[in-house]
């Protein structure tokens, strides 16, 4: 059954350094998301990308967050200057064109901010 | 903005039981709701999307109903396993997604 995988499974980073989480989607899908979970708490929506371009943000995904899709396959979750409440649970999600809008996550990158 | 909360925070049933879990929302102005179960330490896996329109789905021993209107869906779960334990998040669908903060279910053998 196609899935959606994620690299790193964990990263740890100093403050301020640039991260990049990695993100392949299933191969048909048209939509692509990102959420975050820190520690605890409830898994926050941040972005979500259609088309090339984003099309929905929430107010956590600032200046500092940027997503890509590069090439045909992956999709990417930069952030420029990391900070310690960055420290979360990183998911990417995708979901195919049409009625259905079942989104489909992946595993996760575990990010620690030192 | 919308809040999602979930009722209970947690709990535990003996195998065999059947169960409710409740998700409530405050801004009825949504597309759908969809259920979802987390393991720990992974991602999130899909059990069910009602959408606005509809009133309930089911997938084998679950069922999950949606009251647009009071801002409430439910998840009922038949003949619970031990497999089933896990934490179960509702998220919803406005204008961007709004999880809850989650039911962690453990189903004793």
């Amino acid at each position: 059954e196609p899935e959606v995988t994620q690299t790193p499974s964990h990263q740890v980073t100093q403050m301020g350094q640039e991260v990049i989480l990695r993100c392949v989607p299933i191969s048909n899908h048209l939509y692509f998301y990102w959420y975050r979970q820190i520690l605890g708490q409830k898994v926050e929506f941040l972005v979500s990308f259609y088309n090339n371009e984003i099309s929905e943000k929430s107010e956590i995904f600032d200046d500092q967050f940027s997503v890509e899709r590069p090439d045909g396959s992956n999709f990417t979750l930069k952030i420029r200057s990391t900070k310690l409440e960055d420290s979360a649970m990183y998911f990417c999600a995708s979901r195919a064109r049409g009625g259905q809008e079942t989104q489909y996550f992946g595993p996760g990158t575990r990010l620690l901010v030192l | 903005k919308q809040e999602v909360t979930q009722i209970p925070a947690a709990l535990s049933v003996p195998e065999g039981e059947n169960l409710v879990l409740n998700c409530s929302f405050t801004d009825s102005a949504i597309y759908n709701l969809q259920w979802f179960r987390q393991d720990p330490g992974k991602g999130l896996t899909s059990l069910l999307l009602i959408q606005s329109s509809q009133r309930e789905q089911t997938s084998g021993r679950l069922n999950a109903s949606l009251d647009k209107s009071s801002g409430r869906s439910t998840l009922y779960i038949a003949a619970s396993q031990p497999g089933d334990s896990a934490t179960y998040l509702c998220a919803v669908k406005g204008n961007q997604f709004y999880f809850g903060t989650g039911t962690s279910l453990t189903v004793i053998p």
